[in-house]
């Protein structure tokens, strides 16, 4: 297996530009979810998902959308970036249920000038 | 709400010796409490958990404990060696798989 595969690793956008993460994961897991992490702020919920064709808010949606068209995979899309949105993003996976542990991606390296 | 404050941010140690980081949470409602640990430039790991029906988990160095009635539970690493500096977080989840993380803890164990 795989694990949970994020592509690109680096990405540099200017203000104003749109862009997709791509998260794919091959484990069968029915929740996936999107954090990004900042200096000193942990890791922050963006968007989740419990299933496809399920997608809800985590918390700080603003500025991202996401979609859930199969089991695998679950993009992040940046409608405009925005300086604030440099960041490392990660894509996690769980089997679902409560309770059940997170596989994080290697990440995604942003940078908005 | 949701929120997890962990403490300390950083923590320098001796090697051999012990390292306790603490978080505490506000949701009555969390059941899971998870811990990981994150090497530079590398992708959050979780090194062990705890269940709310569960006082108390042992792997090896690693403990955690919980106290719900107080809500708090601690990270505690015996006999730390360099192999365990790295940034530790805490986080709470409760129903669905949602977890809440704490700001993190930079551990550096001198050897």
């Amino acid at each position: 297996n795989a694990g949970v595969t994020q592509t690109p690793k680096f990405q540099v956008l200017k203000t104003g530009q749109s862009m997709t993460l791509q998260c794919a994961q091959d484990m069968n897991h029915e929740y996936m979810s999107w954090y990004r992490q900042d200096p000193g702020m942990g890791l922050r919920l963006i968007h989740y998902s419990v299933g496809a064709g399920i997608t809800d808010q985590g918390e700080v949606p603003n500025g991202y959308n996401v979609s859930r068209s199969t089991t695998e995979d679950f993009p992040l899309r940046l409608l405009s970036a925005a300086p604030s949105q440099t960041s490392v993003y990660f894509c996690a996976s769980s089997y679902g249920g409560t309770n059940s542990p997170l596989h994080f991606g290697n990440g995604t390296r942003l940078t908005v000038t | 709400g949701e929120n997890v404050e962990q403490h300390p941010s950083t923590l320098s140690v001796q090697e051999g010796d012990s390292a306790v980081i603490k978080c505490t949470y506000s949701d009555s409602a969390s059941n899971y409490f998870p811990w990981y640990k994150q090497e530079l430039g590398k992708r959050p790991q979780l090194i062990i958990d705890i269940r709310s029906n569960v006082g108390e988990k042992k792997d090896q160095r690693i403990a955690v404990t919980l106290n719900k009635t107080a809500k708090h539970f601690s990270l505690h690493i015996t006999e730390t060696q360099p192999e365990d500096s790295a940034v530790y977080f805490c986080a709470r989840g409760a129903a669905g798989n949602k977890l809440t993380f704490g700001g993190g803890t930079r551990v550096l164990v001198k050897p």
